[in-house]
């Protein structure tokens, strides 16, 4: 059973391009979690999604920023016109549908705006 | 609760000695808890997970303690190792939630 894929590990971009970010979540996981990380500092929460949902974007920022997990495929975090700030570590987790479980993490796309 | 962006505090321990790092988290209805490690340039590694029915929960080498009271967690890592040194990170779920916040994380440096 493999674990949580991301994609790419690291990504590039000049400022003004748009960046995707892509996650294939644990087999029978229905549920994908975005978090941000900026370096030696904690996670912070994106958005939360189920299946074709998003269930709570409460941490997205308003502009640029939108997430989809459509029925087939994986999650995809993408980012328009980037800018320096966005320069981040970006981390899906997911879980089982139901209960009081763990969540399981990639190992990030660690994107870099130049 | 969510981190807000502070710097990770440090904890520098000896080898073969015992560390322990706490956590405060924000809701006094959060149903669960886990400890995460996360060492340098890799994701979140799950360690042990606690339901707030229990006190305690211990694993291999370490043991998680948890004060509903005053919303304390806290990891206890036995006989700490230079392989323990990495970010630890306490997560809670909010009861009828299935979103995970995550503390601010506490830096461990394991020195030989």
């Amino acid at each position: 059973n493999a674990g949580v894929m991301q994609n790419p590990r690291h990504l590039v971009r000049r400022r003004g391009q748009e960046a995707r970010l892509r996650c294939s979540p644990m087999k029978g996981h229905s549920h994908v979690y975005w978090y941000r990380q900026l370096p030696e500092e904690g996670l912070k929460f994106m958005v939360y999604l189920q299946k074709e949902n998003i269930i709570d974007e409460s941490g997205m920022p308003k502009e640029r920023f939108s997430a989809e997990f459509p029925k087939e495929g994986p999650s995809i975090l993408r980012i328009q016109q980037v800018v320096r700030g966005d320069s981040a570590a970006y981390f899906c987790a997911s879980s089982p549908p139901a209960g009081t479980t763990e969540a399981f993490f990639g190992q990030g796309t660690r994107l870099t705006v130049v | 609760g969510e981190s807000v962006g502070l710097h990770l505090p440090t904890l520098s321990v000896q080898e073969g000695d015992n560390s322990i790092i706490n956590c405060a988290y924000s809701n006094s209805a959060s149903d669960y808890f886990i400890w995460y490690k996360q060492e340098s340039g890799k994701g979140p590694q799950f360690i042990i997970d606690i339901r707030s029915n229990m006190d305690k929960r211990q694993g291999q080498r370490v043991t998680v303690l948890l004060n509903k009271t005053v919303k304390h967690l806290s990891l206890q890592i036995a006989a700490t190792q230079p392989g323990d040194s990495a970010v630890y990170f306490c997560a809670e779920k909010w009861r009828n939630f299935n979103k995970f916040y995550f503390g601010s994380g506490t830096k461990l440096n394991v020195k030989p």
